[in-house]
């Protein structure tokens, strides 16, 4: 595997499901990201991890929970979620904190 | 507050005719200025990064140029191949940290 890489790549999910998306970067980098992208709209940022560290969370919504176990891997647990949690989720990492990032190819998540 | 406009909205060229996507942006503490290309479904794909006034880089049909206060992404003699939807992030000081913010990006389609 190269780059970043994201699992699944299609999610449909309840209301009252919990559910988890993967982020595997294979490129050395320190810093990943999930970011939320939703049609017309730019990019949002949701959750910066630095060395394992989370700096930045955009007052995100308690349903969504990330884990950086280790540099190399990113989760976003999904709990709970509603219909206008369904988007485009990319995860992101950059050697350091909002240098240059490179994106993996989404998860499309569907909340029915 | 930081702000990136990305005009026009929407684009479409015949193949070999040349034009500019703009990037305008307001920052305190401008970093970097980045270019993306996203296909749909997939992750945007890095293109340039630019760090000051003045700066311009070049790939294949690309070219980005950066001022104090826009980019331009200059496609010459555009193929279909080309497109996809042009996004444009700045990162700047905010918080102790450098913060990315992204535009909504430049719906391209270059018509044989």
């Amino acid at each position: 595997e190269t780059g970043v890489t994201q699992t699944p790549r299609h999610l449909v999910m309840g209301m009252t499901n919990k559910k988890s998306l993967k982020c595997e970067q294979h490129l050395g980098h320190n810093a990943m990201y999930w970011y939320k992208q939703s049609a017309k709209k730019p990019l949002e940022l949701m959750f910066v991890y630095s060395l394992e560290e989370r700096v930045e969370n955009n007052s995100v919504p308690s349903r969504f929970s990330p884990e950086c176990p280790n540099s190399s891997h990113l989760f976003l647990h999904l709990h709970t979620l509603q219909p206008e949690d369904s988007a485009l989720y990319l995860c992101a990492s950059s050697q350091v904190v909002s240098e240059t990032q490179y994106f993996g190819p989404g998860t499309r998540l569907l909340v029915l | 507050e930081d702000q990136v406009t990305q005009s026009p909205e929407a684009l479409r060229l015949q193949e070999g005719e040349s034009s500019s996507l703009n990037c305008s942006y307001t920052v305190s503490g401008l970093r970097g200025l980045f270019w993306y290309r996203q296909d749909p479904g997939k992750g945007p794909e890095f293109l340039f990064t630019l760090y000051s006034a003045g700066e311009e880089k070049e790939k294949e049909r690309l070219k980005a140029t950066l001022t104090k206060k826009e980019s331009f992404l200059h496609i010459t003699a555009p193929k279909p191949e080309d497109s996809a939807t042009y996004l444009c992030a700045v990162q700047a000081h905010s918080g102790g940290y450098q913060k990315v913010t992204f535009g909504t990006g430049t719906k391209l389609q270059v018509i044989p």
